[in-house]
């Protein structure tokens, strides 16, 4: 069974630029959760998604940011004119439904750099 | 409040015994977690503990709670080079049939020979 997959590892972006970042989850697993760590931080919740449906969105920026989990294929979190102060890693979690303690396990990150 | 706050630093000598601390701020939180993050990679789930209990062991691995001071710690024996990472402390907040994590800064852990 592979991991949580995040691809690309690390993506270059110049200012107002699109990235789109992808996490397909472990198998049998069809909760996302996306995470932010800037530099020398701690991760920062951004939005947790489920099959097709945001659960819950309220660590996503208001604006240029944005989340999917569609029925096939992976999760995509994509940023619109990306500015130098989105540059961080972006981590991508998944759990299986239903199974308590609802444990997470991460991707790799996708290192995001904005020239 | 939504805060979890760890020491930035440690650094002990190999066979020593580490202790990283962790306060945090949610006493809802059903289940506290640590994770190790290496350079350049994502987080491993390392151990976690449920908020009724106020201790579990997993072979190094020691997790004590005390819900009454929001303090958690995770001790780890005969410390080796490869534990040399950040360690990452999180408490849970449910949400729609899942959870959200909030981490602390990190603890980096530095062992020496």
């Amino acid at each position: 069974n592979a991991g949580v997959m995040q691809n690309p590892r690390h993506l270059v972006r110049r200012r107002g630029q699109e990235a789109r970042l992808r996490c397909s989850p472990m198998k049998g697993h069809s909760h996302v959760y996306w995470y932010r760590q800037l530099p020398e931080e701690g991760l920062k919740f951004m939005v947790y998604l489920q099959k097709e449906n945001i659960i819950d969105e309220s660590g996503m920026p208001k604006e240029r940011f944005s989340a999917e989990f569609p029925k096939e294929g992976p999760s995509i979190l994509r940023i619109q004119q990306v500015v130098r102060g989105d540059s961080a890693a972006y981590f991508c979690a998944s759990s299986p439904p239903g199974a308590i303690p609802y444990i997470q396990y991460f991707g790799a990150g996708t290192r995001l750099s904005v020239l | 409040g939504e805060d979890v706050e760890q020491s930035l630093f440690l650094s002990v000598r190999e066979g020593d015994s580490s202790v990283i601390n962790c306060t945090y701020t949610d006493s809802s939180s059903t289940y506290l977690y640590w994770y190790k993050q290496e350079p350049g990679a994502g987080l491993q789930l390392l151990t976690y503990i449920f908020s009724n209990m106020d201790m579990k062991q997993d072979q190094r691995l020691t997790v004590l709670l005390n819900k009454k001071d929001k303090h958690l710690s995770l001790r780890i024996a005969d410390t080796q080079t490869g534990d040399s990472a950040i360690y990452f402390c999180a408490e849970e907040i449910l949400t729609g049939g899942g959870n959200k994590l909030t981490f602390g800064t990190g603890t980096q852990l530095k062992v020496e020979l």
